[in-house]
């Protein structure tokens, strides 16, 4: 059974720093692309950033671009998501997802929650 | 960026009646478009793949089609565990969502 559990998140003051880890297990993880998504209390999904199988293509979404870096390590079976200079609007549950063999977002971890506040 | 419009934003149906959910993509997408179901507190789950391909363990009461820019979500019957919000998302590039729409018992 896959298994993805986030953490890492907390209470934190904008302009800090914060790293999440996600622990994956029940698959073979070196095999596929991971992404985090994000969702503000009570909003959508957000899209934030996504990791080849080898790291070899690394996307962010413009709102954490150049803030935000992903990074995965293949021996541990994690991913990991450094955040710096974060803002209010960062505040969200962030979750760690594996991608389907179609492309999707086949699962979900429950998500580790990030509050940055002044 | 590829935009994903979702309408309409909440969708009141009778428990039993069909549910017809509609995405948009603001360039073609071919057939890359995923629906997610996410219920209070929990995560999403992944319910059609390709347009039109159920995921594991999904009921055929939920189907998918569409390509290009326009998609749509169809459940048939809904059942009380349907009531939730959906989400569109294109992975022809890296994702996007759409908005989600709520569908809420009428």
């Amino acid at each position: 059974e896959v298994q993805l559990v986030e953490s890492g998140g907390g209470l934190v003051q904008p302009g800090r720093s914060l790293r999440l880890s996600c622990a994956a297990s029940g698959f073979t993880f070196d095999d596929y692309a991971m992404h985090w998504v994000r969702q503000a209390p009570g909003k959508g999904l957000e899209w934030v950033s996504g990791i080849t199988w080898n790291s070899g293509s690394i996307g962010y979404a413009d709102s954490v671009k150049g803030r935000f870096t992903i990074s995965r390590d293949n021996a541990k079976n994690s991913l990991y998501l450094q955040m710096s200079s974060l803002r209010v609007e960062d505040t969200a549950l962030y979750y760690c997802a594996k991608d389907h063999p179609s492309g999707a977002l086949g699962n979900w971890g429950q998500g580790t929650l990030v509050t940055v506040f002044s | 960026e590829i935009v994903m419009t979702q309408s309409p934003a909440t969708l009141s149906v009778s428990p039993g009646e069909r549910a017809t959910l509609s995405c948009r993509a603001s360039q073609s997408v071919s057939n890359n478009l995923a629906w997610y179901q996410q219920k209070p507190g929990q995560a999403p789950r992944l319910l059609i793949y390709g347009a039109s391909t159920r995921a594991t363990d999904i009921p055929a009461t939920f189907s998918g089609s569409g390509s290009g820019t326009e998609f749509t979500l169809t459940i048939s019957s809904l059942q009380s565990e349907d009531f939730a919000v959906y989400y569109c998302q294109q992975y022809i590039k890296w994702p996007s969502f759409g908005q989600g729409t709520k569908l809420e018992i009428k």
